[in-house]
């Protein structure tokens, strides 16, 4: 149990469909981050937020629409993915947007068809 | 930003002393070092973090030199449990969120 927790953990979808991601921390966090992981490809950092406040957008696709209403939800809107998109979601959280450990829940694993 | 290498992969028997050397020539002074490990089909979980020196806590220490341009994850007494992909990441000490994740060193142990 790493405190971060997110649903669903399995995600199959069409390219025309709408669907979100959730996270949820419990650890009285501040910062929250989206990442995806491809296969045999590094972790990519894809979305921070500090504070509410989105503070880094590396670039991504605007087929991804992070949301982040509270502290401790994070939401990954999903619409008209392409099949590269498959990739294990992660999300993580940390006591704010420095240098600190960050604590990662266990992912979501999207295929799009 | 700092980049690191580590090697591919690394074989071990259990109960061994392992150790992962991370090499970062371009070490920032704000940059502090964290080391992650992660099994599959889950994310990457905190092991130890340090800015020179030696860290020690429960499941592991780090080791870093006076000069900070590499740094050895040591894992002492290791199980078939162990086996994961171990991540050396060196960051800023004011951004988390420019941290570079490489593709980590897959450590295998044998029984």
């Amino acid at each position: 149990e790493t405190g971060v927790t997110q649903t669903p953990r399995h995600l199959v979808m069409g390219m025309t469909n709408k669907k979100s991601l959730k996270c949820e921390q419990h650890l009285g966090h501040n910062a929250m981050y989206w990442y995806k992981q491809s296969a045999k490809k590094p972790l990519e950092l894809m979305f921070v937020y500090s504070l509410e406040e989105r503070v880094e957008n590396n670039s991504v696709p605007s087929r991804f629409s992070p949301e982040c209403p509270n502290s401790s939800h994070l939401f990954l809107h999903l619409h008209t993915l392409q099949p590269e998109d498959s990739a294990l979601y992660l999300c993580a959280s940390s006591q704010d947007s420095s240098n600190q450990p960050q604590h990662f829940g266990d992912g979501t694993r999207l295929s799009i068809l | 930003l700092a980049k690191t290498t580590q090697p591919i992969s690394m074989d071990s028997y259990e109960g061994q002393e392992v150790n992962i050397t991370c090499s970062h020539n371009n070490i920032a002074t704000n940059d502090y070092i964290t080391w992650y490990q992660q099994f599959p089909s889950q994310g990457p979980r905190f092991i130890i973090q340090g800015y020179k020196t030696k860290v020690t806590n429960e499941v592991a220490s780090l080791f870093i030199p006076a000069d900070r341009k590499s740094s050895t994850l040591s894992l002492p007494r290791v199980s078939l449990s162990d086996t994961a992909v171990y991540y050396c990441l060196v960051g800023d000490t004011d951004s988390n969120y420019q941290l570079i994740w490489g593709a980590g060193t897959k450590l295998i142990i044998k029984p």
